[in-house]
């Protein structure tokens, strides 16, 4: 069964460094977007992205943020200057058209220091 | 988004089937109705989804009751793997983002 693949695993980083997320999701899906959930807390959404735009983002969405798909196949989320509080397990998730059910990768855990 | 409120917490013995509520008194005629579980911390897993007819796939059953006010999530022979958290979610079909919002769902126990 086709999956959404996330990288890496795992990250840690200091405050203030930026990090880059990586998803690559499955190969026919039109529909791209991050979500993050904070430890205990709920799944909360990011940013849904399609035609190569953003069509939606949450107020979590802020300057710091940005998405890229660059090359047609990966799909990025880049934290500028990390902080605290986005320590979480961000998750990428595709889905081939508006009606359908979302496929979800396994997630990075980021933890900021 | 039409809010959805679900049971906290619901046990099920293996081998039984379990029966998830969801009410969702607020749904608009243009809401379709998602079940998500999500195991331990792994990312969240699509089981099914309807709008007003009664859904089945090879994980599970819908049941929308005929005023869709409320839904039901069946897995006819839950095992020991289907212990989850599991999220009722409504949302509207736009042309835009189409976003999932999450509540606390039902965290699903299933027994020996």
């Amino acid at each position: 069964e086709p999956e959404v693949t996330q990288t890496p695993s795992h990250q840690v980083t200091q405050m203030g460094q930026e990090v880059i997320l990586r998803c690559v999701p499955i190969s026919n899906h039109l529909y791209f977007y991050w979500y993050r959930q904070i430890l205990g807390q709920k799944v909360e959404f990011l940013v849904s992205f399609y035609n190569n735009e953003i069509s939606e983002k949450s107020e979590i969405f802020d300057d710091q943020f940005s998405v890229e798909r660059p090359d047609g196949s990966n799909f990025t989320l880049k934290i500028r200057s990390t902080k605290l509080e986005d320590s979480a397990m961000y998750f990428c998730a595709s889905t081939i058209g508006i009606v359908e059910g979302y496929t979800f990768g396994s997630g990075t855990r980021l933890t900021v220091v | 988004d039409a809010k959805t409120t679900q049971p906290p917490s619901m046990d099920c013995a293996e081998g039984r089937a379990a029966n998830l509520p969801c009410n969702h008194s607020t749904i608009s005629g243009n809401e379709y109705v998602y079940w998500y579980r999500q195991i331990h911390s792994q990312g969240p897993q699509y089981i099914i989804h309807g709008l007003k007819n009664n859904e089945t796939n090879e994980m599970a059953s819908l049941i929308i009751t005929e005023d869709r006010k409320s839904s039901t999530l069946i897995l006819p022979h839950a095992t020991l793997r289907d212990t989850a958290v599991y999220y009722c979610i409504v949302r509207r079909i736009t042309g835009g983002g189409n976003k999932l919002t999450f509540g606390t769902g039902t965290q699903l126990k299933v027994e020996l």
